[in-house]
């Protein structure tokens, strides 16, 4: 059982927008930085978002970060069946000293 | 650019000793802005982050794995490694290095991971 909570899947329309969010606590969300991480099939993960809603270059506008509180959002609009993937978000987690990785989402693309 | 590949034995037998060792190139692991990791995914399961190491030699370790595992860097040949300890079945993973971005607050800790290799699956059996 991670100690970051994700849906374990969502699915959208092509074109549609979607999210996935990202459930901690004080101790990790609450105090640290949320990064995420796109995983194509077959493929290392890549990072997508850094700092809660940085982009790092050659990520498309299309994706977005958020965090409020002890939760964070990775939002995807014009959803492409390119996007189809796992998702994953991760943090440090100040009390138990090591990073963390949500368990991941996936995402499907009707 | 800045790429990094895994290499290492693909195949393990229960109870020795699992290598593996990430090549940095078209960079340094000198970067003094970089921490080096080693994450690992078992198959259909998210990935679990194993340590990282500076190249000054400072690690830090996964507190769940810390007694069987060391990392470790040699800057004259642009590479850091991952030894795992007495491995059984549950360390049967894609184990991938990775470039860490840190961040200081009341000490470093990893800020997220900008660089990611291929990955290199390992199956511990007989």
């Amino acid at each position: 059982q991670s100690v970051l909570t994700q849906p374990p899947s969502v699915s959208a329309a092509p074109g549609q927008k979607d999210t996935i969010s990202c459930s901690g606590s004080s101790s990790n969300i609450g105090s640290n930085d949320v990064s995420w991480y796109q995983q194509l099939p077959g493929t290392a993960p890549k990072l997508l978002i850094y700092e809660n809603d940085k982009r790092p270059s050659g990520i498309p506008d299309r994706f977005s970060g958020s965090k409020s509180g002890t939760s964070a959002t990775l939002g995807i609009t014009g959803l492409q069946t390119g996007d189809e993937a796992d998702y994953y978000c991760g943090t440090w987690d100040s009390s138990l000293s090591f990073w963390v990785f949500g368990g991941g989402t996936k995402l499907t693309v009707l | 650019q800045v790429h990094l590949q895994e290499s290492g034995p693909g195949l393990v037998k229960p109870s020795e000793t699992l290598s593996l060792t990430c090549t940095v190139s078209g960079g340094s692991v000198s970067d003094t802005n970089h921490y080096w990791s080693w994450i690992r995914q078992p198959p259909g399961k998210g990935p679990e982050w194993i340590g990282y190491v500076y190249y000054s030699g400072t690690t830090r370790y996964n507190p769940s794995l810390k007694s069987r595992v060391t990392v470790s860097v040699d800057t004259s040949r642009d590479q850091f490694s991952l030894k795992v300890n007495s491995v059984s079945a549950a360390d049967t993973a894609v184990y991938y290095c990775a470039r860490v971005a840190p961040t200081y607050s009341s000490g470093w800790f990893v800020n997220y991971f900008n660089l990611w290799g291929q990955g290199t699956l390992v199956i511990v059996s007989s």
